[in-house]
């Protein structure tokens, strides 16, 4: 069974440009979720989607942002970069209602 | 206060001993406890997840949650040097879904 795929591996971008990162959740689950890591933090949690609905969101500006398509699928977009988004974006899926989530490999975006 | 608190180390332990990580949440309302590894350079894999309180054996690996406390803890048992990397306590907040994750202990296993 194929696990969660991200994409692309890597993003170079310049301040003020914008980055659209892309997940695939494993075949079944229906919630896909979005975390930060920048180095040396933790775990930051950006927002939560399910069956096409944004459930939750954590405490980023709005310039952080998203989508879940028909499929489950799904886009996390990030405008007007800033240098401290450079980080590890993580995505994670697991089935609607169920708490156990599996990562993706992550995208590491580097803004300059 | 944040949400889940663990003790970053490096906590260092010999080969084939007992490996303790420890955990503390503020939420208690928390219902869902999760240990995830992660090696250096890759995503966190999960491990353990535990809902009730008491001890949950899987393998080597032993997590307690003691929720009068908010404590939740995993066991490394006869730790190898592959278990190496750095676990993630994860509690899922009363808001649905919403995971909050420690900063991660990192644990090296010296052969």
């Amino acid at each position: 069974e194929a696990g969660v795929t991200q994409s692309p591996t890597h993003l170079i971008k310049t301040r003020g440009q914008q980055a659209t990162l892309r997940c695939s959740p494993i075949s079944g689950h229906t919630s896909v979720y979005w975390y930060q890591q920048a180095l040396g933090l933790g775990l930051q949690f950006l927002l939560w989607y399910d069956e096409g609905e944004e459930r939750n969101r954590g405490n980023f500006p709005p310039r952080f942002s998203g989508r879940q398509f028909p499929n489950y699928s799904s886009e996390l977009n990030v405008n007007a970069l800033e240098l401290e988004d450079s980080a590890l974006y993580l995505c994670a899926s697991s089935f609607s209602g169920n708490n156990e989530q599996f990562f993706g490999p992550g995208t590491r975006l580097t803004v300059l | 206060q944040k949400e889940v608190e663990q003790n970053s180390g490096p906590l260092s332990v010999p080969e084939g001993a007992i490996a303790s990580l420890n955990c503390t949440y503020s939420d208690r309302g928390s219902q869902s406890f999760f240990w995830y590894r992660q090696y250096s350079g890759k995503s966190p894999e999960l491990i353990m997840f535990i809902y009730s309180n008491g001890d949950k054996e899987d393998g080597r690996f032993t997590a307690q949650l003691n929720k009068a406390s908010q404590y939740v803890s995993l066991l490394i048992r006869d730790s190898q040097p592959s278990d190496s990397a750095t676990y993630l306590c994860a509690v899922n907040g009363r808001a649905g879904n919403q995971f909050y994750f420690g900063t991660g202990t990192s644990l090296t296993v010296i052969p």
